[in-house]
């Protein structure tokens, strides 16, 4: 069974500084998909980037990007010039499997201090 | 647009009453979830349809039942609730094999 884990429950940034969010899966399939969203208080599920696991390039959105690491099943999202709105729960996901399963990892509470 | 729409979004159940969460996506997607939030826990799959008319258990499907209608809802079943079921339910669509899109989530108290 695929398994996603996010080992820093909280993690703290200044505003404007760059932090990035660690995440690790372990799955036997070659084809996949990894995501990670961003929950705020409203508890809305916003998705921040999207990586095919068949890309090599790292997807990047804006202030967001991942460091996507195949071999060592890692996927990790480092938000650069960090925001007050960037304050928020975020989760790593991953899609993939004959039926599209989509799994969660526990999650990671970033704070932003002004 | 709409989107996916979860209906209703509070409800207070006493222990042993039951309810049907209902979940409706006007995407066209092919894929539809329901997981439980609870604090600490994440998102938790209850079940999972791959497709109109297959539905699959997830991580956590015990005091659930589920029904794929059409390929536009999905609905969740709560038979006899119990206090363990008090959580933040979403509901979610994917086209498969790219993102998920999620409802505003129920959240659930059972007393």
């Amino acid at each position: 069974a695929q398994t996603v884990t996010q080992s820093q429950p909280e993690m703290s940034v200044q505003e404007a500084e760059t932090v990035t969010l660690s995440c690790t899966y372990d799955t036997s399939e070659s084809d996949y998909y990894l995501f990670w969203y961003k929950q705020p208080p409203s508890r809305q599920m916003i998705l921040v980037i999207r990586q095919e696991a068949y890309k090599q390039q790292n997807a990047t959105e804006n202030r967001f990007s991942v460091n996507f690491q195949k071999a060592a099943k890692s996927f990790s999202l480092k938000i650069s010039d960090s925001q007050l709105g960037d304050a928020a729960m975020y989760f790593c996901a991953y899609m993939g499997g004959s039926q599209g399963n989509l799994i969660f990892g526990k999650g990671t509470k970033l704070s932003v201090k002004p | 647009n709409a989107g996916v729409t979860q209906t209703p979004k509070f409800q207070v159940l006493k222990t042993g009453q039951s309810m049907t969460l209902q979940c409706a996506q006007d995407m066209n997607h092919n894929s539809m979830y329901w997981y439980r939030q609870d604090p600490g826990m994440g998102l938790r799959l209850i079940y999972y349809s791959a497709s109109e008319g297959t539905t699959d258990k997830g991580e956590v499907p015990n005091g659930y039942n589920v029904s794929r209608l059409n390929k536009r809802e999905f609905s969740l079943r709560l038979e006899s609730a119990a206090p363990s079921q008090t959580s933040v339910y979403f509901c979610a669509s994917s086209p498969r094999y790219t993102e998920a899109f999620f409802g505003q989530g129920t959240r659930l108290t059972v007393v």
